[in-house]
């Protein structure tokens, strides 16, 4: 159980356009969902923090209208990264947490993006 | 700030051996901790979680936690060369479900 899904797994889009990728609990309801980018060689670093039918919770420095997060159900949350730049190509992850069980984190199999 | 500590390797260890990880961190009232396993270019896979003081043992995996000295530490006994992997230490910040992760300890086993 536990199964966390993302969409697209890899995305190749132009500078100026928007970019959207889907998160999915598979197996169970996800009241919170995380987004997190990596860049090469480095940890992973905590964008936002959605819960479902609340306005996101952006950490310091990223830009909620870059970044747009919908949390719409208890097991879909998206992240569109709107007028795209080559700076924004990364390894974009999602985690849900399960329900109101523990503490622990489930990631999703992550989406590369890249802007030409 | 907040932070959470582990050495960023490599640490070698040949197969068959046991590796020990570690983690220190810097908030005394953190509550819950976490071990992942990163493989390159993949998402991370949680391993085991600990709440409480003392060893957390799941088949080659243990996970010890100190609390008054601030570390967690993840074992691997029978290391496998398939175990090669970035292992990143979470830990959950007080009063929300937010991890702070560690930078990640890189492992290799040696076949």
């Amino acid at each position: 159980g536990a199964v966390v899904s993302q969409h697209p797994s890899w995305v190749i889009c132009k500078s100026g356009t928007s970019v959207k990728i889907e998160c999915r609990s598979l197996d169970f309801q996800a009241t919170t969902m995380f987004w997190y980018r990596q860049f090469p060689k480095q940890s992973l670093m905590l964008m936002a923090t959605s819960n479902e039918g609340s306005k996101a919770t952006y950490e310091q420095g990223v830009e909620k209208d870059k970044f747009l997060i919908n949390h719409a159900s208890l097991t879909l949350s998206t992240l569109t990264v709107t007028s795209a730049h080559p700076e924004d190509s990364s390894f974009y992850i999602c985690s849900a947490r399960r329900g109101s069980v523990g503490y622990e984190q489930y990631f999703g199999p992550g989406t590369r993006l890249t802007v030409t | 700030q907040k932070e959470v500590e582990q050495n960023s390797g490599p640490l070698s260890v040949p197969e068959g051996a046991i590796a020990s990880l570690n983690c220190t961190y810097s908030d005394r009232v953190s509550q819950s901790f976490f071990w992942y396993r990163q493989y390159s270019g993949k998402s991370p896979e949680l391993i085991m979680s600990i709440y409480s003081n003392g060893d957390k043992e799941d088949g080659r995996f243990t996970a010890q936690l100190n609390k008054a000295s601030q570390y967690v530490s993840l074992l691997i006994r029978d290391s496998q060369p398939s175990d090669s992997a970035t292992y990143l230490c979470a830990v959950t910040e007080m009063g929300t479900y937010k991890y702070i992760f560690g930078t990640g300890t890189r492992l290799k086993v040696l076949a």
